[in-house]
């Protein structure tokens, strides 16, 4: 079945560090990929979404590109800040007929002042 | 825009009792979903719901029964809770398939067993 692998938690880095979270999948379909992200306290949300093979979506500074061939969407930011404190949640949705996204483990990032 | 309301936001229950949780949406999406998120773990789908009166199982539905009294409600039954049982319940909505899977998620309803 479809499968979500992420890099497993926790990273704790410094503010102005660069971010890489992995995350890989597996489908026989032609999925959209997604990034959410879950604060202390609330329900995740997305950060951004995107539908086709070699492009790339961003958002708050994050960014990821849908490479097909790796099967990869790994997320990255060039420097975190302490706010970028979160739950970090790749997710692809589900074969054609599926009403469900394929979410990974999730990968808790700290940012250290 | 739109928003999920759940309710309670914190739900204290005894070792065995039936408790209900309660979920709203304003997106006027079709489908709806139950998680349940342990800590430091990830989410776990329990119960969604294509359609008002749909029901459809997850990974995690055994203990549990939901029902989708209408469109914009959704509410998930712990049949019997369990002693030091510690969870978020999250509620999620969408409104459709592939592009239009992105789900949009409630602020959570934490429960503690005692």
């Amino acid at each position: 079945g479809d499968s979500v692998t992420q890099t497993e938690g926790p990273v704790t880095l410094s503010e102005g560090t660069s971010l890489t979270v992995n995350c890989s999948y597996e489908t026989k379909q032609y999925p959209t990929l997604f990034w959410y992200v879950q604060y202390p306290g609330e329900g995740p949300q997305l950060l951004f979404k995107v539908p086709k093979a070699n492009e790339k979506g961003s958002s708050r500074g994050f960014e990821a590109t849908y490479n097909k061939e790796a099967t990869s969407f790994h997320l990255q930011k060039a420097s975190v800040q302490e706010s970028d404190s979160a739950v970090y949640y790749c997710a692809l949705s589900g074969p054609s007929g599926s009403w469900q996204l394929i979410f990974g483990s999730g990968t808790q990032l700290t940012v250290m002042p | 825009g739109g928003i999920i309301t759940q309710t309670p936001k914190f739900l204290i229950g005894q070792e065995g009792q039936k408790l209900t949780l309660k979920c709203q949406q304003n997106f006027n999406h079709d489908t709806m979903y139950w998680y349940r998120q342990d800590s430091g773990k990830g989410l776990r789908l329990i119960y969604y719901s294509i359609t008002e009166n749909d029901l459809q199982k997850g990974d995690l539905s055994e203990g549990y029964d939901a029902s989708r009294e209408k469109k914009s409600s959704f509410s998930l039954t712990v049949t019997s809770a369990q002693k030091n049982e510690m969870a978020v319940f999250l509620c999620a909505s969408s409104r459709g398939q592939g592009y239009y899977a992105e789900q949009f998620f409630g602020p959570g309803t934490r429960l503690t067993v005692l």
